[in-house]
């Protein structure tokens, strides 16, 4: 299958700093990725639709000016979290579909390792 | 989106058959059926994905009754890797072809037992 990669794979900063999590698609161009944060023992929950050459979509409730996301290149998507807080601490994962796999199946997306982002 | 309905946890032991129900009363035409699997801290993977009837693939099955309310997620002959936490998801066909994020709902840790 199709591999994403993401970088770092933990982080730990300081409470106001800023830091930038990339999500790589290795072997396959990504026009489309999708970023999650999940919480310790709670679900993925989907944060934000990053568009190759235009804006992001996020969900509701989540703040655009803190988590930035910028999709310059078919196989790369960054999210920065500005001013990073406490609360912020979280696991974040991206994701991607390969539209060039003739797979059959449904919106099949392969996710990345995720990033363990630990603010102190 | 349909709302999913699958039980926190379950236990089992190595060997047997592993069945994971999943509820989807509100499911429309356009959803597909889709399982995923995620190990502590990795992103989740793909399993198996179905609309009615029965799908195999090489790790699990996937059956689903002709009214597409429930599905059910069979694993053959589990071992101590198998323990995960197992997600059911209702994604919907997007007319026009494209992708939209998936919808995770608490799903089931599968714990095995030697």
């Amino acid at each position: 299958g199709a591999v994403v990669s993401q970088h770092p794979s933990w982080v730990i900063c300081k409470s106001g700093t800023s830091v930038k999590i990339e999500c790589r698609s290795l072997d396959f161009q990504a026009t489309t990725m999708f970023w999650y944060r999940q919480f310790p023992k709670q679900s993925l929950m989907l944060m934000a639709t990053s568009n190759e050459g235009s804006k992001a979509t996020y969900e509701q409730g989540v703040e655009k000016d803190k988590f930035l996301i910028n999709h310059a290149s078919l196989t790369l998507s960054t999210l920065t979290v500005t001013s990073a807080h406490p609360e912020d601490s979280s696991f974040y994962i991206c994701s991607a579909r390969d539209f060039g796999l003739a797979s059959g199946i449904y919106n099949e997306q392969f996710f990345g390792p995720g990033t363990r982002l630990t603010v102190l | 989106l349909a709302k999913t309905t699958q039980p926190i946890s379950m236990d089992s032991y190595e060997g047997q058959e592993v069945n994971i129900t999943c509820s989807h009363n509100n499911i429309a035409t356009n959803d597909y059926i889709t399982w995923y699997q995620q190990f502590p801290s990795q992103g989740p993977r793909f399993i198996i994905q179905g609309y009615k009837t029965k799908v195999t693939n090489e790790v699990a099955s996937l059956f689903i009754p002709a009214d597409r309310k429930s599905s059910t997620l069979s694993l053959p002959r589990v071992s101590l890797s198998d323990t995960a936490v197992y997600y059911c998801l209702a994604p919907r066909i997007r007319s026009g072809g494209g992708a939209d994020g998936l919808t995770f709902g608490k799903g089931t840790h599968l714990i095995i037992q030697p």
